[in-house]
């Protein structure tokens, strides 16, 4: 299984410029997150969605906009970029708690991100 | 507000030098404590969850125990391939997942 893909692993942009970080999940859940972590930091929400068509807000969501269209896919969109928005960008998917399964988050790779 | 706080921000061991890490929170409706493990330049790796007080899970070296304020990370008898940032979370009673700092251990051979 693929689990949480995440698209590009590496990009820099300049200042003002947008960019939608892609992010896609094969494993059904209904739950779908954006983190970003700083250097030597833990992970802080940014948005995160229940369901198709439906998101909301976390702890740092300015500067970041996200839509949800499909169960599967959860793009983060960064207008006008700047150099506070550099870091690595991470995005996570959680199914319902069930037998094996805790309801705990499963990562994507990350999108490393520098705004020059 | 829901809040995670690790300590020690970082930790060295010699191997086989068995050690504790710390993770006390504060949440609105505790639904899960939950330990990852980070390698450099990867997403966060599921180790455990934890849903109630005097709740104990183990996996090969590693033990994460519950109480009512703060959870514990125990490695025993650490090897070199331990080394990794280990976090700890919490998800509240809306489904929202609050991250720790993270301990960054390294195991020394």
């Amino acid at each position: 299984n693929a689990g949480v893909t995440q698209t590009p692993k590496f990009r820099i942009l300049k200042i003002g410029q947008s960019m939608t970080l892609q992010c896609t999940q094969d494993m059904n859940h209904n739950y779908m997150y954006w983190y970003r972590q700083d250097p030597g930091m833990g992970l802080k929400l940014i948005y995160y969605s229940v369901g198709a068509g439906i998101t909301d807000k976390g702890e740092v969501p300015n500067g970041y906009n996200v839509s949800r269209s499909t169960t599967e896919d959860f793009p983060l969109r960064l207008e006008l970029a700047a150099p506070s928005q550099t870091s690595v960008y991470f995005c996570a998917s959680k199914g319902l708690a069930g037998g094996v399964n805790t309801g705990e988050l499963f990562f994507g790779e990350g999108s490393r991100l520098t705004v020059l | 507000e829901d809040q995670v706080t690790q300590s020690p921000e970082a930790l060295r061991l010699q191997e086989g030098e068995s050690s504790s890490l710390n993770c006390s929170y504060t949440v609105s409706g505790l639904r899960g404590l939950f330990w990852y493990r980070q390698d450099p330049g990867k997403g966060p790796e599921f180790l455990f969850t934890l849903y109630s007080a005097g709740e104990e899970k183990e996996k090969e070296r590693l033990k994460a125990t519950l109480t009512k304020k703060e959870s514990f990370l125990h490695i025993t008898a650490p090897k070199p391939e331990d080394s990794a940032t280990y976090l700890c979370a919490v998800r509240n009673n809306f489904n929202k997942f609050y991250f720790g700092s993270g301990t960054k251990l390294n195991v020394k051979p």
